[in-house]
């Protein structure tokens, strides 16, 4: 297994735009997590799958966001009409829930966009 | 949740031992304290979780005090690879969507 792969790991848009992020998990792993992380600051938490379920979504993420994980395995994030406030790097991660290792986050290298 | 408190940065010299603490009063009973290391354009990466006393592996030590109000991450004789954000979090064992990264601590290591 090769981790946590997101694509693209950058993204240049145009206001208004819309813009889709890709994250393949860790196969194993039935927990799969978005964030969102500005400059000098931590990721801020979006939005968790268990399975192909949605379970949790914070207020940070819009009417314009959506995420899918129609399998339970990849996931995407889609930003519709994106504006510069918007600008930032998206974090991936996933989990399993069992183990030693349960809920111990596994990262993506992260997809920056950038809204002009 | 449980807010953390950790210093904003921090600065060592190579081969020094290196000890950050993090502030966590309101800790729960259920609550892990999970420690994970970010460097520049790479997702976070897990270090170290403990419960209580003292947790080592082969990257840190982990201590944290019998009223579990703080925690200290441990990192023996850093190199200049050491150099990333690390940040303290307290909540679902293994730092689960639960709990809050915050904005971490910078650690710089000079040669």
């Amino acid at each position: 297994d090769t981790g946590v792969s997101q694509d693209p790991r950058h993204k240049i848009t145009k206001r208004g735009q819309n813009v889709t992020f890709r994250c393949d998990p860790i196969s194993e792993h039935n927990r799969l997590y978005w964030y969102r992380q500005t400059l000098g600051q931590g990721p801020e938490f979006l939005t968790y799958f268990q399975n192909e379920a949605q379970l949790e979504k914070s207020r940070l993420l819009s009417d314009r966001f959506s995420a899918e994980r129609p399998k339970g395995s990849f996931s995407t994030l889609e930003i519709q009409r994106t504006e510069q406030g918007d600008s930032a790097m998206y974090l991936c991660a996933s989990s399993s829930t069992t183990g030693a290792g349960a809920n111990v986050l596994t990262f993506g290298a992260g997809s920056r966009l950038t809204v002009l | 949740l449980a807010k953390t408190t950790q210093p904003i940065s921090m600065d060592s010299y190579e081969g020094q031992e290196v000890n950050i603490t993090c502030s966590h009063n309101n800790i729960a009973t259920n609550d892990y304290i999970t420690w994970y290391q970010q460097f520049p354009s790479q997702g976070p990466r897990f270090i170290i979780q403990g419960y209580k006393t003292k947790v080592t592996n082969e990257v840190a030590s982990l201590f944290i005090p019998a009223d579990r109000k703080s925690s200290t991450l441990s990192l023996p004789r850093v190199s200049l690879s050491d150099t990333a954000v690390y940040y303290c979090l307290v909540g679902e064992r293994g730092g689960g969507f639960k709990t809050i990264f915050g904005a971490g601590t910078r650690l710089f290591v000079k040669a």
